[in-house]
């Protein structure tokens, strides 16, 4: 979905490198969220935000560190990069419209650790 | 929190109903049904949700049984453009609660 942008789309870096995923978000929703999805295993939470001073832990959030600079932009941070972080990382976002809420996902950021 | 069951894989021939079953047996009774699905690596997709009533959209239909324990998603008329990933999510709606996404089941559509 375009209206969740992701950068960068491929990320090759070392063990021990800091590393930021920015996604950003042209559908005005408050609620942001960062998954990872590893080969043959389904989404994971890392973290998510209900709006810019809300942040919270998701299932996996241990290694990463997130930063809601504005409604609009979710960054999530690997501070040490180590190779089992290297996964598929998705973007979200959602909002509620007459109690359905519909998570809206950018096109993944692929980062491998060496 | 892994609260749904689903078979790892199934294959659907094209053009015929895919029946997508799901296993919820401990939901509670405000948690939603969601569907959603993932295309070979893109970001998954929503297809729908119900709470007790079978709904149906331009997508898909939800059946949920009587007792809310488990639910069919059903795909009418299969496409090749249909396989993927399919995950179905119990949760509670607007609350904290988060969609957790399990293993789902990995759908063939066959020509």
């Amino acid at each position: 979905d375009a209206d969740v942008t992701q950068t960068p789309r491929n990320r090759i870096t070392k063990t021990g490198k800091r590393i930021m995923l920015e996604c950003s978000q042209t559908k005005g929703h408050d609620r942001m969220y960062w998954y990872r999805q590893d080969p043959g295993l389904g989404l994971r939470l890392i973290y998510y935000s209900f709006d810019v001073k809300d942040i919270n832990k998701g299932e996996i959030s241990d290694g990463y560190s997130v930063s809601r600079q504005a409604q609009a932009k979710f960054s999530l941070s690997l501070e040490s990069a180590i190779p089992n972080q290297t996964a598929l990382y998705f973007c979200a976002t959602s909002d509620m419209d007459r109690g359905k809420e519909k998570l809206f996902f950018g096109s993944g950021t692929q980062l491998s650790v060496l | 929190d892994a609260k749904t069951t689903q078979p790892t894989s199934m294959d659907c021939a094209e053009g015929r109903a895919a029946n997508l079953p799901c296993n919820h047996s401990t939901i509670s009774g405000n948690e939603y049904v969601y569907w959603y699905r993932q295309i070979h690596s893109q970001g998954p997709q929503y297809i729908i949700h119900g709470l007790k009533n079978n709904e149906t959209n331009e997508m898909a239909s939800l059946i949920i049984t009587e007792d809310r324990k488990s639910s069919t998603l059903i795909l009418p008329h299969a496409t090749l453009r249909d396989t993927a990933v399919y995950y179905c999510i119990v949760r509670v709606v607007n609350t904290g609660n988060q969609f957790y996404f399990g293993t789902g089941t990995s759908l063939t559509v066959i020509p």
